[in-house]
């Protein structure tokens, strides 16, 4: 069993909908991050998050501790945000840990 | 944002070539660097975390004389990919941490190395 565990695998949407993305982890962690990688592979950090909510732009991410459950959210969204979005997290022992990623694909 | 930068981005090699891939932070002392591989529709693998001035830690599994890590400086980590083979074909990233803030990581853009 992968210590993240992402939802959906693959998101289609049409431009201007609101997303969200799901994450699941295991393990007690320091922190929370989101990533972006787009087709041919470059990795974009988005957000590292411990507790509560981040913004930024179009973007928000949210967690809870409690429930270890982090979510990322895309409002009004664009085909330029098709790409894959990796949860990963920040174990306490310092270790970090992937989950498989979920393609979101946005139609014009 | 700090930055980490990897160089090539791309490479195509011969099959029994070696490679070399830097992973370099631009702006910040990075005395972690983490090491990355990626196969197709797969989430990262770690495949060995190195500081600055010592040996790199290996994940189990990863051939410790096949990938050769050196970290010799604050800004610099180096992957060597030892007579490369095809099954050696990936994208290799890199990823660095502050001083005192090891939560905090950074990413470089990735490698692509196809083995022919």
């Amino acid at each position: 069993k992968n210590e993240v565990e992402q939802s959906p695998q693959n998101l289609t949407a049409q431009e201007g909908e609101f997303i969200t993305i799901n994450c699941s982890y295991s393990v007690g962690i320091s922190a929370l991050h989101w990533l972006q990688q787009h087709p041919g592979g470059g990795i974009v950090s988005l957000f590292m998050l411990s507790s509560g909510k981040k913004k930024h732009g179009r973007l928000i991410a949210t967690i809870n501790i409690q429930e270890k459950h982090s979510s990322l959210h895309i409002t009004a969204s664009h085909p330029r945000d098709s790409a894959v979005y990796i949860c990963a997290v920040t174990s306490t022992l310092g270790r970090l840990y992937f989950g498989r990623g979920t393609q979101l694909t946005v139609w014009p | 944002g700090a930055v980490v930068s990897q160089h090539p981005s791309r490479v195509i090699c011969k099959s029994g070539t070696s490679v070399k891939i830097e992973c370099r932070s631009l702006d910040f002392q990075a005395t972690t660097m983490f090491w990355y591989r990626q196969f197709p529709k797969k989430s990262l693998m770690l495949m060995a975390t190195s500081n600055e001035g010592s040996k790199a830690t290996y994940e189990q599994g990863v051939e410790k004389d096949k990938f050769l890590i050196n970290h010799a400086s604050l800004t610099l980590s180096t992957l060597t990919v030892t007579s490369a083979h095809p099954e050696d074909s990936s994208f290799y990233i890199c990823s660095a941490s502050f001083v005192g803030i090891y939560n905090e990581q950074f990413f470089g853009p990735g490698t692509r190395l196809t083995v022919l």
